[in-house]
């Protein structure tokens, strides 16, 4: 199994700033997710971090909002641009090694913002 | 484009009581379906992977069923525990819009009643 830690754990942040959340793991892996899960509801993936090119983002995320960055295959970076309260959730890290093995989340990074 | 779907939304049952949870998708075409537990404002916890081609998982108290052509999985907690409180959460994971990602139902909250 893969450890992932992420940086901060929560956070609250004024609207209109930018907040970046880090992800380490332990081992190298091949793919590495970001989620949001918003107040009540269940996860929604933004994006697939591909190391050395641009992330893969879902349909309703763009980067000039979520820039992500892989520079290896043990770390990435999601920034949350020009908050607003409507970005208020828990963002959460994911890794995987192959489609048929397990994938395990990170213990999330609560952001509040006001 | 996949939907899980997971019922009951939420559950209370008596300590000791044998429960049995449920998901739904609707596109028989996956890799394999995962069963998660969340608890409340912490990261994802795996708890069983059953591929495509497996009928059922166990770990312990939990076991999984899955029947693809149906395309219905059950989580099945022998004996349950106050510890058990927490929400549980189906995935599925298929080839979509041009990659592998895992697709999330909404979870059921599961209360275990002293």
């Amino acid at each position: 199994s893969a450890v992932i830690s992420q940086k901060p754990s929560r956070d609250i942040c004024q609207r209109g700033t930018s907040l970046t959340i880090q992800c380490q793991v332990d081992s190298q892996v091949t793919m590495m997710f970001w989620y949001r899960q918003q107040p009540g509801q269940s996860l929604t993936l933004i994006a697939t971090a591909n190391q050395g090119s641009e992330a893969t983002y879902e349909s309703g995320f763009v980067i000039d909002k979520f820039p992500i960055s892989r520079p290896n295959l043990t770390f990435s970076t999601l920034t949350v641009s020009n908050m607003s309260p409507e970005d208020s959730s828990i963002y959460l890290c994911s890794v995987g090694t192959r489609v048929t093995d397990t994938q395990y989340f990170g213990p999330g990074t609560r952001l509040t913002v006001l | 484009k996949q939907e899980v779907t997971q019922i009951p939304a939420a559950l209370s049952v008596p300590e000791g009581e044998n429960l049995v949870l449920n998901c739904s998708f609707t596109d028989s075409a996956i890799y394999n379906l995962q069963w998660f537990r969340q608890d409340p404002g912490k990261g994802l916890t795996s708890l069983l992977l059953i591929q495509s081609s497996q009928r059922e998982q166990t770990s312990g108290r939990l076991n999984a069923s899955l029947d693809k052509s149906s395309g219905r999985s059950t989580l099945y907690i022998a004996a349950s525990q106050p510890g058990d409180s927490a929400t549980y959460l189906c995935a599925v994971r298929r080839f979509q819009g041009g990659s592998e990602k895992l697709v999330f139902g909404k979870g059921t909250k599961l209360t275990v009643n002293p």
